[in-house]
């Protein structure tokens, strides 16, 4: 059964640093998304991505991100400089065009621990 | 703008007993809804989706939703809890014009032996 998987599974860094996290959504997808959870806190969207540019970011998405994909099949999440406040699991996902039904398929999560 | 409420933070029930785990949701246009459930270190799962097919839809491990749009509502119930079941349930909206998904809080189901 195809599924996204998110690399790495854990990732610490220093406050301050870049991170980037890496997802290869399902192949056939056409809509990319990233999502995190802070520790005991609820899911929340970050981006969503489709034809090459974003289709819609929430307020949590500032400067500090980015994403791109690069080579079409790889879809990346980039800190510029992280803070101690963005340690939390990042979840990708990605889906079929949005419609009635559509679900998005999550990958395990990359748990981000900046220190 | 669509959300959706998950009513309790926490539900403990025994093993054995009925699991009914809460959802409000609000849509402007006929939203799709889904359950995903998230064990300990784990990722999201799909347990089931309402698709405007039918309106009590059945998803994996027993478990059952039903969309009431009278009552905005699409909980998720399970007959009888089985261990396994501990986990994190995520009640989700998604309507066709936008390009997210919203997530509830989250309802932690705690299954006591």
């Amino acid at each position: 059964e195809p599924e996204v998987t998110q690399t790495p599974s854990h990732q610490v860094t220093q406050m301050g640093q870049e991170v980037i996290l890496r997802c290869v959504p399902i192949s056939n997808h056409l809509y990319f998304y990233w999502y995190r959870q802070i520790l005991g806190q609820k899911v929340e969207f970050l981006v969503s991505f489709y034809n090459n540019e974003i289709s819609e970011k929430s307020e949590i998405f500032d400067d500090q991100f980015s994403v791109e994909r690069p080579d079409g099949s790889n879809f990346t999440l980039k800190i510029r400089s992280t803070k101690l406040e963005d340690s939390a699991m990042y979840f990708c996902a990605s889906s079929e065009i949005p419609g009635v039904g559509t679900e998005a398929f999550f990958g395990q999560g990359t748990r981000l621990t900046v220190v | 703008a669509q959300s959706v409420t998950q009513l309790d933070s926490h539900v403990s029930v025994s093993e054995g007993t009925p699991v009914l785990l809460r959802c409000n949701y609000s849509s402007s246009y006929s939203p799709s809804l889904f359950w995903y459930v998230q064990h300990p270190n784990k990722g999201l799962q799909l347990l089931l989706k309402y698709t405007s097919a039918a309106t009590l839809v059945k998803g994996i491990n027993g478990f059952e939703a039903e969309f009431k749009k009278s009552e905005t509502s699409f909980h998720l119930t399970k007959p009888s809890a089985h261990m396994s079941d501990a986990a994190e349930y995520f009640c989700v909206v998604s309507e066709r014009r936008d390009d997210k998904i919203i997530f509830g809080k989250g309802t932690r189901l705690h299954i006591l032996p």
